[in-house]
C-alpha cells in the first residue's frame, strides 16, 4: 500500500505569511491531487499534478517524481485559506490514497 | 470546472431505516464514481468504486449488502445505507472521474452528505 505522509499536521500562520505544506509518498504514482476541505466538509480539488509545477492565483503546487515529494504553497495567506489541505496520490489503478491532511489556521 | 452534486447535503434518520444518497455529475459524463466516508478528524476512506452499468467494487471490510450502490447512468450514482445504525453516522463523499483519456486521472468531488442516525 502506498503510504502518504503530510507535514505539518497542524499549522497556524498570520495573515500575509507564506505557507508550505509537504507531502511524501512511497511508491510510483500516475498523479497527485491537492484537495481543500473547509469546516463544512465539502472538498474542492485544487490541483492535479503528474509533473512539474502548477499555479492558480495565490496557490502553487510542485511535484518531484524522483523524490516522491510534493509541496503546496500559499502566498500572502488570508484567513479564508483556513481549511484542511489533503494530499492524495493515484498509484497505477484507480483508487486515491489520501494523506491525513494538514489543518491550517490563518489568523488576522 | 466540472461540478459534482450530492443530495441530500445532510440527513437525520431513525435507526433501522434506509437512506439514499445521490451523486450527480452536472456537466460531464462519469463512467466511474467513487464513494468515500469520513469520520471526524480522519481522512477519507474509499468504500466502493462504481462503474456505470456494472456492479460496484467494494473495498475490504465494507458490507455490500448494507451499502447498496447503483450507477445506472453516466451522470448518477446512488448509495443506499440500509437498516442504518448509529455507527453508520458519518460524512459520505462521492467523486466522479470524467470519461475520456485526457482526464483519466482527475477526480471531481461532491460536497458531501452528513448522515446522522439516531
Amino acid at each position: 500500500k502506498n503510504e502518504v505522509e503530510q507535514s505539518p499536521q497542524n499549522l497556524t500562520a498570520q495573515e500575509g505569511e507564506f505557507i508550505t505544506i509537504n507531502c511524501s509518498y512511497s511508491v510510483g504514482i500516475s498523479a497527485l491531487h491537492w484537495l481543500q476541505q473547509h469546516p463544512g466538509g465539502g472538498i474542492v480539488s485544487l490541483f492535479m499534478l503528474s509533473s512539474g509545477k502548477k499555479k492558480h492565483g495565490r496557490l502553487i503546487a510542485t511535484i518531484n517524481i524522483q523524490e516522491k515529494h510534493s509541496s503546496l504553497h500559499i502566498t500572502a495567506s488570508h484567513p479564508r485559506d483556513s481549511a484542511v489541505y489533503i494530499c492524495a496520490v493515484l498509484p497505477s489503478g484507480y483508487a486515491l490514497n489520501f494523506g491525513k491532511g494538514t489543518s491550517l489556521l490563518v489568523t488576522p | 470546472g466540472a461540478v459534482v452534486s450530492q443530495h441530500p447535503s445532510w440527513v437525520i434518520c431513525k435507526s433501522g431505516t434506509s437512506v439514499k444518497i445521490e451523486c450527480r455529475s452536472l456537466d460531464f459524463q462519469a463512467t466511474t464514481m467513487f464513494w468515500y466516508r469520513q469520520f471526524p478528524k480522519q481522512s477519507l476512506m474509499l468504500m466502493a468504486t462504481s462503474n456505470e452499468g456494472s456492479k460496484a467494487t467494494y473495498e475490504q471490510g465494507v458490507e455490500k449488502d448494507k451499502f447498496l450502490i447503483n450507477h445506472a447512468s453516466l451522470t448518477l450514482s446512488t448509495l443506499t445505507v440500509t437498516s442504518a445504525h448509529p455507527e453508520d453516522s458519518s460524512f459520505y463523499i462521492c467523486s466522479a472521474r470524467a470519461s475520456g483519456a485526457s482526464s483519466y486521472n482527475e477526480q471531481f468531488f461532491g460536497p458531501g452528505t452528513r448522515l446522522t442516525v439516531l
